[in-house]
């Protein structure tokens, strides 16, 4: 079956940079895009951007709000995506999601966990 | 960027009722658009995809419908389990964009 697990909760200082891993398994994970969706407490989903996980591409697609803070990446031999956000205030406060694309970018199929970044002084 | 309104805000109804959600698009976007569910602490989950494909697993009370710029969630026979917040989400164009969501609160 189909699993995204992410890495824990984390508490950052504004300023600081926060990386977020996402370890899937039960399918293959270079075969589908990766997105990943934040969402603020009591708040709505917010897309952030995508990552094409193929070996031969890696190719990224973002947010424009996130454009220059925002870094996706991924290591294909241990099935593992990362989404890497910088220069963090405290309206990063949020659950962080990766996202297993539907195939053909239609919807988002199966979430991981959520990951917790708080930024507080 | 598209913006997506969905309507009622919040919805309060009783097991069984028939309810429908509406999700507006600020312009159109064909058929891809996705509905997902998503309860209290959870991910949320793919319910309709392409406007109106039920995804695999998805109890078939519920449907999609729409295209364009208007797009409707029925779920035909509301259950105990249904009560959550549901999101529309459009895969026309960049960013991909959610409505604010509907929540479905017991009557």
């Amino acid at each position: 079956q189909v699993q995204l697990v992410q890495s824990g909760a984390e508490v950052k200082k504004p300023g600081a940079s926060v990386k977020v891993s996402c370890k899937a398994s039960g399918y293959t994970f270079t075969g589908y895009y990766m997105h990943w969706v934040r969402q603020a407490p009591g708040q709505g989903l917010e897309w952030m951007g995508w990552i094409n996980p193929n070996p031969n591409s890696g190719a990224t697609n973002y947010a424009q709000k996130f454009q220059g803070r925002v870094s996706l990446t991924r290591d294909t031999s241990i099935s593992t995506a990362y989404m890497e956000l910088s220069r963090l205030t405290s309206d990063d406060t949020a659950v962080y999601y990766c996202a297993r694309d539907h195939g053909g970018s239609q919807a988002i199929d199966f979430w991981g966990q959520g990951t917790l970044v708080t930024v507080s002084s | 960027d598209i913006q997506l309104t969905q309507s009622p805000s919040f919805l309060s109804a009783s097991v069984g009722d028939r309810v429908t959600l509406t999700c507006r698009a600020s312009q159109g976007i064909s058929s891809y658009l996705a509905w997902y569910q998503q309860k209290p602490g959870k991910a949320p989950k793919l319910l309709i995809y392409a406007a109106s494909t039920l995804q695999s697993g998805v109890p078939s009370r519920f449907s999609g419908s729409g295209s364009g710029t208007e797009f409707t969630l029925t779920i035909s026979s509301l259950q105990p389990e249904d009560f959550a917040t549901y999101y529309c989400q459009q895969f026309n164009s960049y960013p991909l964009s959610f409505g604010g969501g509907t929540k479905v609160e017991i009557k």
